[in-house]
C-alpha cells in the first residue's frame, strides 16, 4: 500500500539552528501538506502546497519557515532558526485531488533544546 | 472560525463493551467531516469521512459516526471494543476549499481487558 514516508523519525536540535524536515508524498499526488502537534495539544494546520506554490498557509507558518519541492518526490519543510516553541511532532500528508482522501505520514518529532 | 471539539479528552472501556468518542463542531453550511485514529508512533489513519452524503457514514474496523446537523455532532461509535482499538482518536473538519482541516484535541482511548 502507497505510504507518506517521512525523515528523520526524530531530531534534536539546539535553540537558533536551522532544520529541515523530508518527506515523501505517494507518487502521484498533487497536494502536500505540513501539519505539527505540540505535545498535548491539537494538531494543527501549518500549510499547504499545490502546483510549486503555496495555497494556504496558517498563522503559525511565520518567515522562520518555508517549504520546498526540489525535486519530483520530496517535499521539506524548513525551519530557519529553531525556537523552544517549535519542539513539536510535524506531519507530512498529501492527497491525489482537491477532495481525495489525505494520507498523513508518521511524523517527525522535533526537540529544540 | 471553524471549530471541532472534543468533549472527553479520555475514554475508558472495557473489552467487548461499545464505544462512544464525542464530537461537535461549529456550525457551517455543508461541512466535511472525518475521524482520525493514531496508534502509538504511527501516523495519522482515516477511519471515516462525512461530506454530505448519508448520514450515517461506516468506516474501518467496525467504526461508525453519525451526522446530526441539528446537535451539531459527529460522534464515533463502535458495537464491541477490542484491545486493538486502543489509541487517540481525532475529529476535524475541512474547510471549503479542501486546503486544510481543523482537528479536535483528540481523546485517547482505553480498553481495558
Amino acid at each position: 500500500e502507497p505510504e507518506v514516508t517521512q525523515t528523520p523519525s526524530h531530531q534534536v536540535t539546539q535553540m537558533g539552528q536551522e532544520v529541515i524536515l523530508r518527506c515523501v508524498p505517494i507518487s502521484n499526488h498533487l497536494y502536500f501538506y505540513w501539519y505539527r502537534q505540540i505535545l498535548g495539544q491539537k494538531v494543527e494546520f501549518l500549510v499547504s502546497f499545490y502546483n510549486n506554490e503555496i495555497s494556504e498557509k496558517s498563522e503559525i507558518f511565520d518567515d522562520q519557515f518555508s517549504v520546498e519541492r526540489p525535486d519530483g518526490s520530496n517535499f521539506t519543510l524548513k525551519i530557519r532558526s529553531t525556537k523552544l516553541e517549535d519542539s513539536a511532532m510535524y506531519f507530512c500528508a498529501s492527497r491525489g485531488g482537491r477532495t481525495g482522501e489525505l494520507f498523513f505520514g508518521e511524523g517527525s518529532r522535533l526537540t529544540v533544546l | 472560525a471553524q471549530s471541532v471539539t472534543q468533549l472527553d479528552s479520555h475514554v475508558s472501556v472495557s473489552e467487548g463493551t461499545p464505544v462512544l468518542l464525542r464530537c461537535n463542531y461549529s456550525s457551517s453550511y455543508s461541512p466535511s467531516l472525518f475521524w482520525y485514529v493514531q496508534h502509538p508512533n504511527k501516523g495519522l489513519q482515516l477511519l471515516l469521512k462525512y461530506t454530505s452524503a448519508a448520514t450515517l457514514v461506516k468506516g474501518i474496523n467496525g467504526f461508525e459516526a453519525e451526522f446530526k446537523k441539528s446537535e451539531t455532532s459527529f460522534h464515533l461509535t463502535k458495537p464491541s471494543a477490542h484491545m486493538s482499538d486502543a489509541a487517540e482518536y481525532f475529529c476535524a473538519r475541512g474547510d471549503n476549499a479542501g486546503n486544510m482541516l481543523t482537528f479536535g484535541g483528540g481523546t485517547r482511548l482505553m480498553v481495558k481487558p
